[in-house]
């Protein structure tokens, strides 16, 4: 079975210090994985995406992620964060149908001035 | 870039009565999805559509149904509404499996009074 797995709901950090969110999934074939964003009251905004190739990812925002086939991971890092980027931030893995996506539980990152 | 468009951004109800929501999807993508994300809940998959049937389902109720039509755009329609039905209602499209390029509307948000 597929799943995705975000191993922090509440993340709060300093302005300025660095962050990472960790992502684990499950799945038995190739994937592809994403991390989307959710600013207080909008939609989904991609910030990146693991496709295939390089291993480190870098998406919009300064963010980046490294996917580990490994370790099943695909945490997203930021080195250094703004009150800006306090936000909701999902992980995301298509099925193997490409007929739905499945998502974490979300985690809630607070940046605090 | 034309992006995914869904109508009405905001929609009140009351108990009991109907709903139907809008999606148009990025020119020539020929799949939808439809997710319901409940206040501070991840994303919960519904149903998604490939070339005008339906590809997978997911937890959508009974009183829910949905179609998409020639045009690739689909309409989400919800009889019987329920307080819990209160919710942001997100479409996303993709061209066929390319699910690697997935892009989500801004949501529709439907408060059931």
């Amino acid at each position: 079975a597929q799943s995705v797995t975000q191993l922090d709901s509440q993340v709060p950090v300093f302005e300025e210090a660095p962050v990472e969110l960790r992502c684990n999934y499950s799945s038995s074939v190739s994937v592809y994985l994403f991390w989307y964003v959710q600013y207080p009251n909008q939609g989904l905004q991609l910030l990146l995406k693991y496709l295939s190739g390089s291993t480190l990812v870098k998406g919009i925002n300064g963010f980046e992620a490294e996917f580990n086939k490994s370790q099943t991971s695909f945490h997203l890092r930021k080195p250094s964060v703004h009150i800006s980027d306090t936000a909701e931030y999902f992980c995301v893995l298509p099925s193997n149908t490409g007929n739905q996506f499945y998502f974490g539980t979300g985690t809630s990152l607070t940046v605090i001035p | 870039a034309a992006g995914v468009i869904q109508s009405p951004r905001h929609l009140i109800k009351e108990k009991r009565e109907t709903a139907t929501l809008k999606c148009y999807p990025i020119p020539r993508h020929d799949t939808v999805y439809w997710y319901q994300q409940g206040p501070g809940q991840d994303p919960q998959f519904l149903i998604s559509f490939y070339e005008k049937m339906q590809s997978d389902k997911g937890s959508i109720p009974d009183r829910f149904s949905a179609q998409q039509f020639s045009d690739y755009h689909s309409e989400l329609n919800m009889s019987s509404l329920e307080l819990g039905d209160s919710a942001l209602y997100f479409c996303a499209s993709s061209l066929g499996t390319e699910n690697e390029k997935l892009f989500f509307g801004s949501g529709t948000q439907l408060s059931v009074l």
